[in-house]
Formats: structure tokens, sequence, C-alpha cells
């Protein structure tokens, strides 16, 4: 089937601005990951969800980060009050199941905060 | 904690001449190795992968990496690069099963005709 989609793929906010990134996994895959990719880094590890369950939220950078994948298939990861640091590519990926450990990813979201 | 160093920011390297990539991994256990590779405003496409086995991989493209316990590497090669190989390129490392990936910093790779 279709690859991991993500929307939108371009935002512009205004600093202090709330946004919402979606991704949505390939069909049937439990694991769900986030990252966070600076201009010129490698992406970065933001939260993991194993079906609904947040499993591991320990790259979140600060509390206005939040993520949620309440039906166990589409995430959104939110970003309250947003800062200009927070301007970066973000990266959704999924994994078919627990041990198989490739992970698949989407085109990503590109975030300038101005 | 698991780090990954990919030592060189840019290579350049003309059309048909072979290509090395370096990356060296810390980790204490045996690691989970990626290769992924990304073109601008895409997003990372999986080139290979080590999880056990036969310490040479072969991936996609041609392109194929080598398992050194000894060293803490997993460097990329390909015998005869295409101008569609220019590109970043990202070495990972996993604990296992579907934990979170640690990337190296990238190396940025242009093909000169």
């Amino acid at each position: 089937g279709a690859g991991v989609s993500q929307s939108p793929r371009y935002k512009v906010a205004k600093r202090g601005q709330d946004v919402a990134l979606r991704c949505d996994p390939i069909s049937g895959h439990v694991s769900l990951f986030w990252y966070q990719q600076a201009l010129g880094q490698g992406p970065e590890f933001l939260t993991y969800f194993q079906n609904e369950a947040q499993l591991d939220k320990s790259g979140l950078p600060s509390d206005r980060f939040f993520a949620e994948r309440p039906e166990g298939s589409v995430s959104t990861l939110k970003i309250q009050r947003t800062q200009q640091e927070d301007s970066a590519v973000y990266l959704c990926a999924s994994s078919l199941r627990q041990g198989s450990g490739t992970q698949y990813f989407g085109p990503g979201t590109r975030l300038l905060v101005l | 904690a698991q780090s990954v160093t990919q030592p060189d920011i840019h290579i350049t390297v003309s059309e048909g001449a072979s290509l090395e990539l370096r990356c060296n991994y810390s980790y204490g256990a045996t690691p989970y190795l990626f290769w992924y590779v990304q073109s601008p405003g895409q997003g990372l496409q999986l080139l290979l992968k080590y999880f056990s086995g036969d310490t040479l991989v072969q991936g996609i493209k041609g392109f194929e990496a080598e398992f050194k316990r000894s060293q803490s590497s997993f460097n990329l090669r390909k015998p005869s690069v295409h101008w569609s190989d220019a590109a970043e390129y990202f070495c990972a490392v996993g604990a296992g099963g579907n934990e979170k990936l640690t990337f190296g910093t990238g190396t940025r790779l242009t093909i000169i005709p």
C-alpha cells in the first residue's frame, strides 16, 4: 500500500501560535515514531507509540510538545506557543511490529516559525 | 547511551568512481545498524540494514555495507557512483526491536561529471 504520509508538507507559523502536524502511518503498522530534524543535522528522536500507547516521550524538548495516537493509527504532533527554535523538519516513521526494527519514513513537515 | 559519528560532512566524487562513507557507532551490545538516504525535500529512504548474521550486507541501488565489530564501524560502499546518488546519507543505530534510532549528522555526497 501507500507509504507514510504527513500533512501539511509546509507550515509557517507566527511565534506564539499553536500548530498541529499529522502523520498517517503505513496501514497495519503497529509502531509510530516522531523525529525532529534541524537544518544540517540528523533526525533526533522525539517520541514513540505502540498502537495507542505512548511508550517513550523522552525526546520531547519541552512541555509545549504533545503527541497523541488515540486510535492506534493516525498520529498528531502538537506544538503550543511555537518558538523560533522549533523551526525544523518533523519526520514521522512507522514500523510493522515490535521487533521488526525497520522504520519507514514519511516526507516530513517543514515548520518555519517567524 | 548510543551514538553515531559520521566523520565526513561532505564528500565529492566523480561519476563512475568508487565510494566509501564512514560510520562509527557506540553501543554496549550488538547494535541494529542502518543506512538511510535523503534527497532534497524528501524523507529518508532505507538503503540497507544489519541486525545479525553475515557482516556484509547488500542494499538497494547497488550499495553495500560491512559491519566490523572490532572497529565499531559500519561503512557504506558503492563500486561505481551515478549522478543520481547525489544526496545526504545518514547512518543510524538502534537498540534493537522497535526502539528509537540515533542518527549521525550525515554526509552530503556531491557527484561531479
